[in-house]
């Protein structure tokens, strides 16, 4: 237990359909991350949240959709996916960055598996 | 570009020691970590060096050298429960918190 609660674990979705995968932390945090995994590659950052408001969006495709209604929770808001699209979705928080250790400690939760159809 | 290399596979016995290189290319740096990810578990943090030398806790070290854009995780007294990926990540913006470069990982088979 991280502290860092994803679901669904797995998720099986069409190309047309609409889903969402939810976020939520409980170590006190004020920062919170979408990063993908794909088979063989880094994990990639997607998005990142300060105190709620969106600091990063790394060059995403619009039909990822992030939100983040506080600083507990997080969504990633799915739609006309494409099959290159699936992989091990990773939520995770931290601290805000503040330089030195604490900021650089961030804390996964295990993922959302994603397979697109 | 911004990159981190490492071996995609390492194989030791139990008992052993094994030693997991990493070098980065990035823009900006200031600090190098390791995360540990079992088969369908989250990545978890395992240790943080953001000056040049070893920083040891329990069975793990870490090491980085500035200068040569390079760090290490060292793994003593290997157990089979140490099988797993193994991730170098740089930290290269400062005040950004948990904005990482990761690199691909490591996969630590661990033989009895």
């Amino acid at each position: 237990e991280t502290g860092v609660t994803q679901t669904p674990r797995h998720l099986v979705m069409g190309m047309t359909n609409k889903k969402s995968l939810k976020c939520e932390q409980h170590l006190g945090h004020n920062a919170m991350y979408w990063y993908k995994q794909s088979a063989k590659k880094p994990l990639e950052l997607m998005f990142v949240y300060n105190f709620k408001e969106q600091t990063e969006n790394n060059s995403v495709p619009s039909r990822f959709s992030p939100e983040c209604p506080n600083s507990s929770h997080l969504f990633l808001h799915l739609h006309t996916l494409q099959p290159e699209d699936s992989a091990l979705y990773l939520c995770a928080s931290s601290l805000p960055g503040k330089g030195g250790d604490s900021g650089n400690t961030i804390y996964f939760g295990e993922g959302s598996w994603l397979t697109v159809v | 570009g911004q990159s981190l290399e490492q071996p995609s596979e390492v194989t030791a016995v139990e008992g052993a020691i094994v030693q997991i290189n990493c070098t980065y290319q990035t823009s900006g740096f200031y600090g190098l970590s390791w995360y540990q990810q079992h088969d369908g578990g989250a990545p978890t943090f395992l240790s943080y060096n953001a000056l040049d030398g070893l920083e040891e806790t329990g069975r793990f070290s870490s090491f980085l050298s500035r200068s040569d854009s390079y760090g290490y995780l060292l793994l003593q007294e290997l157990q089979m429960k140490d099988s797993a990926s193994y991730f170098c990540a740089a930290a290269p913006y400062y005040n950004q918190g948990g904005k990482l470069i990761f690199g691909q990982g490591t996969e630590l088979s661990v033989k009895p």
